[in-house]
């Protein structure tokens, strides 16, 4: 069976300091990946998706990026984090041959202080 | 582009009991799916049910089933025999039927928190 993995799992960040956040899949082959972010009180934001190794869409301006070095890992990333990049960072995955739904990981809930 | 929207942010149900939480949309497609997500204090997102718009029957997933209203853009889920298991946030989610570049990305509402009571 498929299972994804986020770490870490919560992450305190000072303002300017660079941000890491990895998402594994395991059990499935070149899948669809996505990272959310879900403020505090609201739904879920589409940040990234990718459908294969080095392809990165971004879905809204900011100054996160994302990478995918590995058909299986994804990466999101920034220089300088700001304060407005508190929330919880979910990473989603889909079949490529079912592309219809998606499944998330357990999250990280980053705070930048 | 499609939006979403959940009235309810605070629903509340006695265990046992059956509740029924509201969901909308708005889009100009013909072709697409709606979800209802589930997420406990956990925070991890779990998929409860899926509906797809070509399909007139409405989706049944053991104690939870959608009423699909397409012409009313409506998409409402129903929790029966609830348990204090049920207690979470549920989200409603868009996503349209196309599968090309940002078409695959999911349109959340912004959820309803469901308490269960004994």
């Amino acid at each position: 069976s498929q299972t994804i993995h986020q770490w870490p799992a919560t992450l305190v960040q000072p303002v300017g300091s660079p941000l890491s956040l990895e998402c594994t899949v395991e059990g499935t082959s070149n899948p669809n990946l996505y990272w959310y972010r879900q403020a505090a009180g609201r739904g879920l934001q589409l940040l990234f998706y990718s459908v294969g190794i080095g392809q990165i869409s971004s879905e809204v301006p900011q100054n996160l990026s994302a990478s995918r070095p590995q058909d299986r890992q994804f990466i999101l990333s920034s220089k300088k984090l700001l304060l407005s990049d508190s929330g919880f960072y979910l990473c989603a995955w889909s079949d490529f041959r079912n592309p219809y739904e998606q499944y998330f990981g357990p999250g990280t809930r980053l705070t930048v202080t | 582009a499609q939006t979403v929207t959940q009235s309810q942010p605070e629903m509340s149900v006695q265990e046992a009991e059956t509740v029924t939480l509201s969901c909308t949309y708005d889009t100009s497609e013909s072709d697409y799916y709606l979800f209802w997500y589930k997420q406990p204090p956990s925070r991890q997102m779990i998929l409860v049910i899926r509906q797809e718009a070509y399909k007139q029957q409405n989706a049944t997933e053991n104690r939870f089933s959608v009423n699909f209203q397409k012409a009313a853009k409506s998409f409402s889920l129903k929790i029966s025999d609830s348990q204090l298991g049920d207690a979470a946030m549920y989200f409603c989610a868009y996503r349209s039927g196309e599968y090309t570049g940002t078409a695959s990305k999911l349109t959340f509402g912004t959820g309803t928190r469901l308490q269960v009571t004994l």
